[in-house]
């Protein structure tokens, strides 16, 4: 059974320096990978979305990366803003279970102190 | 291009009662999924269903029924409303494998 762990469970950083933000799964057998976005009280934003045969997504601030034989992911936010506090979850969906399933990390809440 | 809503945002239910969650989209997507969210917590797939007439258990199915009788909408059903339900809950769709999901806004459930 794939198990997605997300460690820290919180994060504290002040504004201007860069996040990482770790994801780890135990089955390397996957499809790809999702980072997403889920402010206080709201839903799940999709920030960025891996291929298993990608190395590496990047949006703006954001870059992704992916090491599939090591079972981890990580996502990069440089230069970070206040506006950038919430919690970051990532989901992996596996290689050949029915479905196209994710399986969800607990999440990194994470606060960039002004 | 409204993607998925979910109708209603916020419900308080007595213990026993029953309801249903909305949830449509106009994607075409065949894929669609419902999560619980619980404090703190990671999502828990309930049900899915990869195509109209066709839907399977997740993680977390019991206290939980579903329907797809169109591509559009996928509502989730709870019958007898337990504490244990008081939960956010989130309804997904994606077009194929390739693709990333999309989500609804949420609906939070407290049962009393």
């Amino acid at each position: 059974k794939q198990e997605v762990t997300q460690i820290p469970a919180a994060l504290s950083v002040p504004e201007g320096e860069n996040l990482v933000l770790n994801c780890s799964f135990t089955d390397s057998a996957i499809y790809n990978l999702q980072w997403f976005r889920q402010d206080p009280g709201k839903g799940l934003t999709s920030l960025l979305l891996i291929q298993s045969s990608q190395r590496e997504q990047t949006s703006g601030r954001l870059n992704a990366s992916l090491d599939k034989s090591s079972g981890r992911s990580t996502l990069y936010i440089a230069a970070s803003q206040p506006g950038d506090s919430a919690t970051y979850l990532c989901a992996v969906r596996p290689g050949k279970a029915a479905g196209n399933k994710l399986t969800f990390g607990g999440g990194t809440r994470v606060l960039v102190k002004p | 291009n409204a993607g998925v809503t979910q109708t209603p945002k916020f419900r308080i239910l007595k213990i026993g009662q029953s309801m249903t969650l909305q949830c449509t989209q106009d994607m075409n997507h065949n894929y669609m999924y419902w999560y619980r969210q619980d404090p703190g917590m990671g999502l828990k797939l309930i049900y899915y269903s990869v195509g109209a007439g066709i839907t399977d258990k997740g993680e977390v199915p019991n206290g939980y029924n579903v329907s797809r009788s169109t591509t559009e909408d996928f509502p989730l059903r709870l019958e007898l409303a337990a504490p244990s339900q008081t939960s956010v809950y989130f309804c997904a769709s994606i077009r194929d494998a390739h693709y990333g999901y999309t989500f609804g806004s949420g609906t939070r459930l407290t049962v009393v």
